[in-house]
């Protein structure tokens, strides 16, 4: 059983198709994060949220935007897919805002494929 | 550019060998962590090391921080064909940010 399950975990899509990439988390984590991966690259950070009312931009937002729905659900949106967001993204949770360290809990992530 | 830069960016060993992966960063932090990414999966927490540490050890992983130096170096000992993944250094700035580095790719021939 999954604790970070994301959906779906493959996409294909068109350019200036609006994609929504969804998570959901059964750990009781406050903090949700999103991640995009690109070979060579790492992780880079697109949102993250501390609470359902607290969303905060990461070092790459533009063109995308998010929702915390409640604690268990935080989805990504794309607003109109272009071809370099094709990349794998990954949705974190951490309860690290419970006096922990920023330990991050991964999902198994999402394929975007923009064409 | 990166926080966090593992070196070196692939290594290939046999089965048995240790493997030696290091991590260097540019500003303070607060701890940094190793994770482990199997090919297309998510990141698996693996070891986390404060800024007032060392050294740690949990099983066959052996990590080491040189805040001095701005530099980590995560040790897997006796490795073996399933620890082929990749290996991520984060750190956590003050103000619990974590960021990535580009990792580095182990393969272990069996």
């Amino acid at each position: 059983d999954a604790d970070v399950t994301q959906t779906p975990r493959n996409r294909i899509t068109k350019t200036g198709k609006r994609i929504m990439l969804e998570c959901s988390q059964t750990k009781g984590h406050d903090r949700m994060y999103w991640y995009r991966q690109d070979p060579g690259l790492g992780l880079r950070l697109i949102y993250y949220s501390f609470d359902v009312k607290d969303i905060n931009k990461g070092e790459i937002s533009d063109g995308y935007s998010v929702s915390r729905q409640a604690q268990a659900k935080f989805s990504l949106s794309l607003e109109s897919a272009i071809p370099n967001q094709t990349a794998l993204y990954f949705c974190a949770t951490s309860d690290a805002g419970q006096g922990n360290n920023e330990k991050l809990f991964f999902g198994s992530g999402t394929q975007l494929s923009v064409l | 550019s990166q926080q966090g830069e593992e070196d070196p960016q692939a290594l290939s060993i046999q089965e048995g060998e240790n493997a030696t992966m290091n991590c260097s960063y540019k500003t303070s932090i607060n701890n940094l962590q190793w994770y482990r990414q199997n090919s297309g999966r998510g990141l698996v927490h693996l070891i986390l090391i404060r800024s007032n540490e060392r050294e740690k050890h949990s099983g066959r992983l052996r990590v080491t921080l040189d805040t001095s130096k701005k530099s980590s170096s995560l040790l897997i000992t006796a490795s073996r064909a399933a620890d082929t993944a990749s290996y991520f250094c984060a750190t956590e700035l003050y103000g619990n940010k974590l960021v990535f580095g580009a990792g580095t790719i182990l393969r272990v021939k069996s």
